[in-house]
This record gives structure tokens, sequence and C-alpha cells, in this order.
């Protein structure tokens, strides 16, 4: 069964610094999507950035990076120029791709962290 | 370009009283996911409807809760007998899935359960 871990339940950063939130996760599969989703307190889930497992360039996105680590199963996600409205539980997400090219279906999530960002 | 939509936003009821909760997916949506976040966990996945397909139920977590997709939309996920311990937010999302590419999934703004 895969797992995902996020080791840091909280974090904040100051206005325009940048700021890293780590995620790891436990397979055996080759071929999966890892995700970051941002829930601000209005409760929505946004997708903030996806990888695919079998690219080795990590994906930006604005001011959004990852440093996508394959070997060592790690996920980590980088805001740049951390704004207020970036202030909101993050979380990492795993889906797996079965051999024909098709999802499993289901995410699975990491409990998440919290990120404040202070004026 | 409606987003995921689920009703009610908020729902108290009493312990033992069953409960329907409503997700509207994205038009031309296939697929459909249920999860379940209670406080302080991450988000628990429950249901998936695929199409016509069978539905994966394999994370529900006891007989008592049930979903159904009708006519592959609107979806509604029923609590039987509801526990406190079924007090959660729940979140709908839907995703394309008509290519490996288009496998995200969006989701609604949920709906709070407090089962008192």
């Amino acid at each position: 069964a895969q797992t995902v871990t996020q080791s840091q339940p909280e974090m904040s950063v100051q206005e325009a610094e940048t700021v890293t939130l780590s995620c790891t996760y436990d397979t055996s599969e080759n071929n999966y999507y890892l995700f970051w989703y941002k829930q601000p307190p209005s409760r929505q889930m946004i997708l903030v950035i996806r990888q695919e497992a079998y690219k080795q360039q990590n994906a930006t996105e604005n001011r959004f990076s990852v440093n996508f680590q394959k070997a060592a199963k790690s996920f980590s996600l980088k805001i740049s120029d951390s704004q207020l409205g970036d202030t909101a539980m993050y979380f990492c997400a795993f889906m797996k791709l079965l051999n024909y090219g098709g999802s499993q279906g289901n995410l699975i999530f990491g409990k998440g962290t919290k990120l404040s960002v202070k004026p | 370009g409606a987003g995921v939509s689920q009703s009610p936003s908020n729902k108290v009821t009493e312990k033992g009283k069953d409960v329907e909760l409503r997700c509207d997916p994205i038009s031309g949506h296939t697929a459909l996911y249920w999860y379940r976040q209670s406080l302080g966990q991450g988000l628990e996945f429950l249901i998936y409807f695929q199409g016509n397909s069978a539905p994966d139920k394999s994370g529900l977590p006891s007989d008592r809760f049930s979903a159904e997709r009708t006519g592959g939309s609107v979806s509604t996920l029923t609590i039987q007998r509801t526990q406190q311990e079924d007090s959660a937010v729940y979140l709908c999302a839907s995703s394309l899935r008509k290519a490996t590419l288009q496998e995200t999934q969006y989701f609604g703004p949920g709906t709070r359960l407090l089962v008192l």
C-alpha cells in the first residue's frame, strides 16, 4: 500500500520570502502522479501543481515549483515570493497509474502542512 | 463554467439519523470521488465512480455508508444511523478521465457534517 508523509505539521514564512514544504511517499510502483493541493479556510481544495513520475523535469507553476527526487521518493514544494493569500493547509497526494495508462482512481493524501504567511 | 458543487454546505444531525449528501460534478467529467476529512487528519478516500463501471467501494468504512451516481452525473452519499465519529467534512471531486493527462481531480467546497 502507498503512504504519503508530510513531516511538518505547521510552518510560517514572512511575506516575500521563500518556503519549502516536505513530502515523502512510499510505493513500489514505477508509474504514478504526484500532486500538491492547497486548502484555504474556505475548505475548497485547489490544485497547486502536479508531477508525472516518468518526467525527470521538475514541474513549475509561476511562484510554485517542486523538487522531485524519484529515487529518494521525495516531492517537496517550494513557494517563492510568499504572499498572504498563500496561507492555507497544503496537502501532498499520490495517484497510482495502472499499466495501461489509467489511474487507480483515488488520491492518497498526506496529513497536511499548515502554512502561515506573516506580513 | 461551474465547478463541483456540494449540498448542503453544513449539516447537523442527531446520532442514529440518516443523512444524504449531494455532489454535482463538473459537466462532462466521467469520474467522481468521495473523500472524508476528519479533524486533524488528511483526506480519506471513500468511493469512486468511473462512467458506467461498477464503483470502487474499497474505502467505505462500514456498511452504514453507501453512494450512488444517477445518470452518470449527480451523486449522493448516504450515511445511515449516523455516529459521532462520522462527524467530518465530506469532499467530492470529479475528473475528466478521458486520457491520462486528464487525471486531475477538481474538488467541491465540501459538506461539514456534525453528529450530535
